[in-house]
């Protein structure tokens, strides 16, 4: 069985300074990850994913995350957040063979940019 | 293209009453699945199909049912509400398992409360 732990539930930061939201992952065979982000009042939609090749990927909007297979973790940063970076990050994990439909959501962390 | 659309967005039932939340897709995706999320809970899985006629249980069925009669729609049901039961309930779809990982696009979600 696979589990996501987000280990922070909240992470207050003030505009233009870097954020980190950590999130690792327990799973018994290689893994798809990902990042999803949830917008006040909408649903969640794809930030970023890994799913096979270079350990980095980023998203259009400046965050990127580092796949580390040692460590188990797929912790999402960005230098310099936005007020609009305001939301709920999700991390989720699936298998990355056989019936790899299932993902497994951690239970978020809520991201509050200050002005 | 108007994605993930669910219905309705809003909604307050009593306990013992029943209800149907709708769920439909027009991007010919093969996968739809139900989600529940709780706060401090994440998302959970309640009921999945990938593809038309067949449906499966995730985590959370109990109390729910579902059917898949075409592509485009996969209806949740309550059958007796339950106050347990209030929650945001969010669609989501996706091309599994044509295309290999199971990136999933998420209605705007519907909001339940059972009284």
């Amino acid at each position: 069985a696979q589990s996501v732990t987000q280990l922070d539930s909240q992470v207050p930061v003030f505009e233009e300074a870097p954020v980190e939201l950590r999130c690792n992952y327990s799973s018994s065979v290689s893994v798809y990850l990902f990042w999803y982000v949830q917008y006040p009042n909408q649903g969640l939609q794809l930030l970023l994913k890994y799913l096979s090749g270079s350990t980095l990927v980023e998203s259009i909007n400046g965050f990127e995350a580092e796949f580390n297979k040692s460590q188990t973790s797929f912790h999402l940063r960005k230098p310099s957040v936005h007020i609009s970076d305001t939301a709920e990050y999700f991390c989720a994990v699936s298998n990355s063979g056989g019936s790899n439909y299932k993902l497994t959501f951690g239970k978020g962390t809520l991201l509050t940019v200050n002005p | 293209n108007a994605g993930v659309t669910q219905t309705p967005k809003f909604q307050v039932l009593k306990t013992g009453q029943s209800m149907t939340l709708q769920c439909a897709q027009d991007m010919n995706h093969e996968y739809m699945s139900w989600y529940r999320q709780d706060p401090g809970m994440g998302l959970r899985l309640i009921h999945y199909s990938v593809g038309a006629g067949i449906t499966d249980q995730g985590e959370v069925p109990n109390g729910y049912n579902v059917s898949r009669s075409t592509t485009e729609d996969f209806p949740l049901r309550l059958l007796s509400a339950a106050p347990s039961q209030t929650s945001v309930y969010f669609c989501a779809s996706s091309y599994y398992p044509s295309s290999g990982a199971n990136v999933l696009t998420f209605g705007a979600g519907s909001r339940l409360t059972v009284l």
